[in-house]
């Protein structure tokens, strides 16, 4: 059974700070890693798809690095903002198989 | 931007009662899904559904669900005789191909409350 991990499960920032967080996953299985951004009452948004090891992606403040061969991708947020609060899913994509996603880590910002 | 659209956005119903929850996939999408969220738990995948059959499901999909796409716009996940532990969210997700770069587009879900 694959397993995703993230971690924190819950972190609180203070508006204008930076903080990182961590999805692990079972690199023998890779083909690609997903990012979702998960507020409540929404459906989970799209952020990032991920493929290559090394890869680098970036949206806004937001960016996100992988590493296929130790199993880890890390999702940066720079200069937290109030509208930043929301649960950040990964989910890893096997190929032909379904998606496995993580608990996701809740981020609250507080102004 | 077209979107996935599910309803109701919110079900009670009495344990062993009947439920369907039903979602339209964006238009051009040709793979689709349903996942649950159990309150505190993780996002669950329960089936996915390409070229009009199932392509694989995980054990909690059971005889009680079922999907059908009946008029080629709608995806519908039926649950025929609810149990308290059916309490959850339920999305809906397509995706276009199973390229290695393409997400699924989720929808807002339903939340399911069984009595």
């Amino acid at each position: 059974i694959l397993n995703v991990e993230q971690s924190p499960q819950s972190l609180h920032v203070q508006e204008g700070d930076s903080t990182n967080f961590t999805c692990s996953f079972p690199s023998s299985n890779f083909y690609a890693l997903h990012w979702y951004r998960w507020e409540t009452a929404k459906s989970p948004e799209a952020l990032f798809v991920m493929t290559l090891n090394g890869d680098e992606k970036k949206k806004g403040r937001i960016s996100a690095t992988l590493n296929t061969k130790e199993g880890y991708s890390y999702l940066y947020i720079k200069g937290s903002q109030p509208e930043d609060s929301a649960t950040y899913l990964c989910a890893l994509d096997s190929g032909n198989t379904p998606l496995v996603f993580g608990k996701g880590t809740r981020l609250s910002v507080i102004a | 931007e077209p979107e996935v659209t599910q309803t109701p956005s919110h079900q009670v119903t009495q344990m062993g009662q009947e439920v369907i929850l039903r979602c339209v996939p964006i238009s051009n999408h040709l793979y689709f899904y349903w996942y649950r969220q159990i309150l505190g738990q993780k996002v669950e995948f329960l089936v996915s559904f390409y070229n009009n059959e199932i392509s694989e499901k995980s054990e909690i999909f059971d005889d009680q669900f079922s999907v059908e796409r009946p008029d080629g716009s709608n995806f519908t996940l039926k649950i025929r005789s609810t149990k308290l532990e059916d309490s959850a969210m339920y999305f809906c997700a397509s995706r276009p191909g199973q390229g290695p770069n393409q997400p699924q587009h989720f929808g807002d879900g339903t939340r399911l409350s069984i009595l």
